[in-house]
């Protein structure tokens, strides 16, 4: 079965740090792209950032420069790593495998999100 | 960046109800686009692609068209298991963004 399970979760004190892990079953993480999206409590999604097959990393403009996505080939397991935390960065994040599409041309993706996790809750406050 | 402007932000509707929701981009993204479905307490689940393209397993019910700066998905007769939230997210470039979500709800 494909699975995706998220833990290190919990609550962090404003200028904190905190590392989430996502461990994956079923497929290998550095063969695939893969994200993070969080949601703050009773609001919307908000996609956090991404990882390439190859490495490449983009990030959501709110935490540029704070959060660090990695991956581990050993451990099969998706990271993110959350340096100073702020009160708006409080949500749950979730990590998802992204999957390539096409639809006539075969050299043009369409990435949709096809397997998340459960969910790992972040609270950060004093 | 590229902001998406879905609405409404929720919707009553009844069974068998056929409901639209749509998506505005601030610039063209081509089909560069894709639906979610979320239920409470529950990770989101993908419905559509490519802005028109429907995932495995997903029922024919739902639907999406558009291209550019506008998009709209259509359920065409609401079923008790589509009461829940739907988003849009767009992937033409980064950062990549959602719309702000629509929540069906039971009239």
């Amino acid at each position: 079965d494909v699975q995706l399970v998220e833990t290190g979760g919990g609550l962090i004190q404003p200028g904190g740090s905190l590392r989430l892990s996502c461990a994956a079953s079923g497929f290998t993480v550095i063969n695939n792209y893969m994200c993070w999206v969080r949601q703050a409590p009773g609001k919307g999604l908000e996609w956090v950032s991404i990882i390439y097959r190859g490495g490449t990393t983009y990030y959501a403009d709110s935490v540029k420069g704070r959060f660090t996505i990695t991956r581990d080939h050993s451990s099969n397991t998706l990271y993110l790593q959350m340096d100073s935390l702020r009160a708006e960065d409080t949500a749950v994040y979730f990590c998802a495998r992204v999957s390539l599409d096409y639809v006539d041309d075969p050299t043009y993706y369409y990435y949709t999100l096809d397997v998340w996790g459960q969910g790992a809750t972040v609270s950060v406050s004093s | 960046d590229i902001q998406m402007t879905q609405s409404p932000s929720s919707l009553s509707a009844s069974v068998g109800d056929r409901v639209t929701i749509t998506c505005r981009a601030s610039q063209g993204i081509r089909n560069d686009l894709g639906w979610y479905q979320q239920k409470p307490g529950k990770a989101p689940q993908r419905l559509i692609y490519a802005a028109s393209s429907l995932h495995s397993g997903v029922p024919s019910r739902f639907s999406g068209s558009g291209s550019g700066t506008e998009f709209t998905l259509t359920i065409s007769s609401l079923q008790p298991e589509d009461f829940a939230s739907y988003y849009c997210l767009q992937h033409n470039s980064y950062p990549w963004t959602f719309g702000q979500g629509t929540k069906v709800e039971v009239k």
